[in-house]
């Protein structure tokens, strides 16, 4: 059974890099496209970008170049970093798979919240 | 962007009832529209896949329909584990984009 597991720190500082992690278990992380989502209240459900196996990347133009995602076959666990975070940032961010030639997010984490505040 | 319509916003049914979502898409995005369900404090789960496919295990008492710009989720008879929010997700092109989400309430 493939589980998803996002963890990193609830608080983040204005203009600082927020980090998180996705540890996947029951599948090689080799072998899909594992996406971020992030859910705030008032922008609602939102695609940040998607990674497949460090070859190929895709980012929302709405983060200007403030995302970068990266894995790691060796823990099996994929990484978002976020930069120049301010609090419109703050919001429960979810990792997702999707399977090549499927184009649905299945299954998602359990999400983690963070919010950006001094 | 493809920008995503849910109506209604929120709806209030009883159990048993017959309720339909609709979601329509600001482009024709041919099948590429999933359904999914979200109950408080939980994640996201998809319910339906390329408009109308029932993904696994979820009841058949879900059902999807539409093609190019208009899309509809009906559940035939409401139950009590189905007061939720509702979200359509288009995977026509990037970024992939969400609808606002329906949310049912019990009436």
């Amino acid at each position: 059974q493939v589980q998803l597991r996002e963890s990193g720190p609830g608080l983040v500082k204005p203009s600082e890099t927020l980090s998180l992690t996705c540890a996947v278990s029951g599948v090689s992380i080799r072998s899909y496209y594992w996406s971020w989502i992030r859910q705030s209240p008032g922008k609602g459900l939102e695609w940040l970008g998607y990674i497949y196996y460090s070859v190929t990347t895709n980012y929302n133009p709405s983060l200007r170049g403030r995302l970068s995602l990266s894995v790691d076959t060796s823990k099996n666990h994929v990484s978002l970093r976020l930069n120049s975070v301010t609090t419109a940032d703050t919001a429960t961010y979810y990792c997702a798979r999707e399977a090549y030639g499927e184009n649905w997010l299945d299954p998602w984490g359990q999400g983690t919240l963070v919010t950006v505040s001094s | 962007d493809i920008q995503m319509t849910q109506s209604p916003s929120s709806l209030s049914a009883s159990v048993g009832d017959r309720v339909t979502i609709t979601c329509r898409a600001s482009l024709n995005i041919q099948n590429y529209l999933n359904w999914c369900q979200q109950k408080p404090g939980k994640a996201p789960e998809l319910l339906i896949h390329r408009a109308s496919s029932l993904h696994s295990g979820v009841p058949s008492r879900f059902s999807g329909s539409g093609s190019g710009t208009d899309f509809t989720l009906t559940i035939s008879s409401l139950q009590p584990e189905d007061f939720a929010t509702y979200y359509c997700q288009q995977s026509f092109s990037l970024p992939y984009t969400f609808g606002q989400g329906t949310r049912v309430e019990l009436k």
